[in-house]
């Protein structure tokens, strides 16, 4: 079935690294895929999506792009803040059951 | 502001309980979920509704139920058949005209069975 995978957390970095939260997913067809950002104490709340191959989404300084051929979604930034520490989740909706399926997770701590 | 409000945001419950989880939402979304959420895993999908009066099992329905008997309301009810309930539960809508996936949530609501 499908699936998404994320690397394990925490990550931790000092503030302005680079950051990469790598995401892996598996699904027929042609899924669109999304990340979330989880706060501390707060719901979720939707980063970025691409809806095709070679899309990339972008939002608050953090980059992901659609790659068909290794089936990634890997999450990007160029100055990490402090601000950034949250839960990352990645996602895909498949055609066939309009579902999200969730990956597990990344916990992203930044030092200042 | 509109939003999806979750309350109460705490609760603690004694075994053998049925407590229920409140969620209201002011964006006029036609369809609603309910997800579970534990330490170092994705969201689990409990219930979702597409419309009022109608909803379906997700992937973990066993010892909850749901009602839909109003578009702004999706309360769900954690029985004591759900052998372990401790867990943040986390509400959520979308609308028609949000591209799929696109999911609204509320903060959550940490259930604590003592």
């Amino acid at each position: 079935g499908d699936s998404v995978t994320q690397m394990e957390g925490p990550v931790t970095l000092s503030e302005e690294a680079f950051l990469t939260i790598n995401c892996t997913y598996t699904a027929t067809g042609y899924p669109s895929l999304f990340w979330y950002v989880q706060y501390p104490g707060e719901g979720l709340q939707l980063l970025l999506k691409a809806t095709k191959a070679d899309d990339k989404g972008s939002n608050k300084g953090f980059e992901a792009t659609y790659r068909k051929e290794t089936t990634s979604f890997h999450l990007e930034k160029g100055s990490v803040q402090v601000s950034d520490s949250a839960v990352y989740f990645c996602a895909l909706i498949a055609d066939s059951n309009y579902q999200l399926i969730w990956g597990a997770g990344t916990k992203l701590i930044i030092k200042p | 502001d509109g939003g999806i409000t979750q309350s109460p945001k705490y609760l603690f419950r004694k075994e053998g309980q049925n407590v229920t989880l409140s969620c209201e939402q002011n964006l006029n979304h036609d369809a609603m979920y309910w997800y579970r959420q534990d330490p170092g895993q994705g969201l689990r999908l409990i219930y979702y509704s597409q419309i009022v009066n109608d909803f379906q099992k997700g992937d973990i329905a066993e010892g909850y139920s749901v009602s839909r008997e109003k578009k702004e309301s999706f309360p769900l009810t954690v029985t004591s058949a759900q052998k372990n309930p401790t867990a943040f539960y986390l509400c959520a809508s979308s609308g028609w005209t949000s591209a799929y996936g696109e999911l609204f949530f509320g903060e959550g609501s940490r259930l604590t069975v003592l």
